[in-house]
Formats: structure tokens, sequence, C-alpha cells
């Protein structure tokens, strides 16, 4: 059974604490991509990888941080340089060569 | 910066109406647009994809348009049903410069209500 898996479905974080959302595909895609959702907003970019080893800053990365060691796994860690962690968080993966992005079913961050 | 509107916000309608919902997005140097569906608490789910060279796609009872020119796309749902209760978001899709990696800017949804 293909597909994106993140993991956990909830998570609770205490303040000055890092935390780390998990993001496991077995599609075979080779770019990875973390998108922040708040509330009535659109998807905002945090990181993407096309490769393992490689990753890049999108458009919020402040406060984040991932790591591609794998193919099959990009996790991403909130760390506690990010004041507001709060959100909707997913996780998205695409073969090279291909339009679509395929999503996982998401994390939701709260702070204790 | 590519920046992605979509109106209305929400949509509240009785059951077997016809809809569109619109999209607009400032640059027109897109590879393609894709709309999603979200339902509450859960991922996306890609509805449809219109290449930059097409002008339209159709899914059983949806219809996507697009203008390139003039930054816009519809997505048309015809005799919508409760199922179609959910939220609809638009994502752009272009690729950066020196990258080969293309990224989505997304709209911020609108939010459909479908009541029997």
């Amino acid at each position: 059974d293909g597909g994106i898996t993140q993991s956990p479905k909830y998570l609770f974080r205490k303040e000055g604490q890092n935390v780390t959302l998990s993001c496991e595909q077995n599609l075979n895609h080779d770019a990875m991509y973390w998108y922040r959702q708040d509330p009535g907003q659109g998807l905002r970019l945090i990181y993407y990888s096309q490769i393992v080893n490689d990753f890049q800053k999108g458009d919020i990365a402040e406060g984040y941080s991932v790591s591609r060691e794998k193919k099959e796994s990009f996790p991403l860690t909130v760390t506690s340089a990010q004041k507001n962690p709060t959100a909707f968080y997913l996780c998205a993966s695409r073969k090279t060569h291909e339009e679509t992005q395929y999503f996982g079913p998401g994390t939701r961050l709260l702070v204790l | 910066k590519q920046e992605v509107t979509q109106i209305p916000a929400a949509l509240s309608v009785p059951e077997g109406e016809n809809l569109v919902l619109n999209c607009s997005f400032t640059d027109s140097a897109i590879y393609n647009l894709q709309w999603f569906r979200q339902d509450p608490g859960k991922g996306l789910t890609s509805l449809l994809l219109i290449q930059s060279s097409q002008r339209e796609q159709t899914s059983g009872r949806l219809n996507a348009s697009l203008d390139k020119s003039s930054g816009r796309s519809t997505l048309y749902i015809a005799a919508s049903q409760p199922g179609d209760s959910a939220t609809y978001l638009c994502a752009v899709h272009r690729g950066d410069r020196g990258s080969t990696l293309g990224r989505l800017y997304f709209g911020r949804g609108t939010q459909l209500t479908v009541w029997p």
C-alpha cells in the first residue's frame, strides 16, 4: 500500500522544547516538501529536498530544521526558536519530471 | 513573488446547485495550476491539474479552466452534493530560477458547504 505517512497525528510541545515530526514515503519519490498551514491560510513552504543529503529553505524556514539521510524520510524539527509553532504541518512528495505533489495526512502541533 | 487569491472565502449552497470557485494569480509565468480538496483535519487530495498550454480539464462533475494571460482559473462543480463539502485550494506551479525543482504557491482556499 503506497503512500505518505506522517506521525504523530497530534503533537504537544512544551515551551523551550524541540520536537520532531516524521514524514515517510514509499512511493520512490525524489522530492519532498514540508508545509505549514494556519487557520484560514494557504500552505506556506518551510523546507524542500530534491535528493538525499540536499535540502533548501522555503519561505518560512526560521525556527525549523530538516534532514534527508534517506530517500524515504524527511523529518522536520521544530526548534525552541520557533515562537509560534501552533499549526497544521503537511508533508508532500513528488516524482522527478512529474508535476503532481502527493500529500500526507498531516500533524497538528499544539503548544502547552 | 507569486500571489494567489481565491474568491469567495466561503460558500454555502443547497444540494444540486452548480458552483464556480475562482482563483487568480499575479505572475503568469507558470508551468501548471492545480486544484486540491482538503477535508477538515486532513491532507490534500489533487483534483485536477491544468498544464499552462491547456485551457481546461475535466473529471466527472468537476471542470477547471485556465486563462494564463489574465491570471485566472475557475473550478466548476456541477450538481453539487453534500459530499462535496470541503475546502478547495488552488495552487500554481512554477520553477525556481536555476532549479529544476518546481514549487507550489497556494491560495487560502474556498470553504464549501453543501446542505441537503
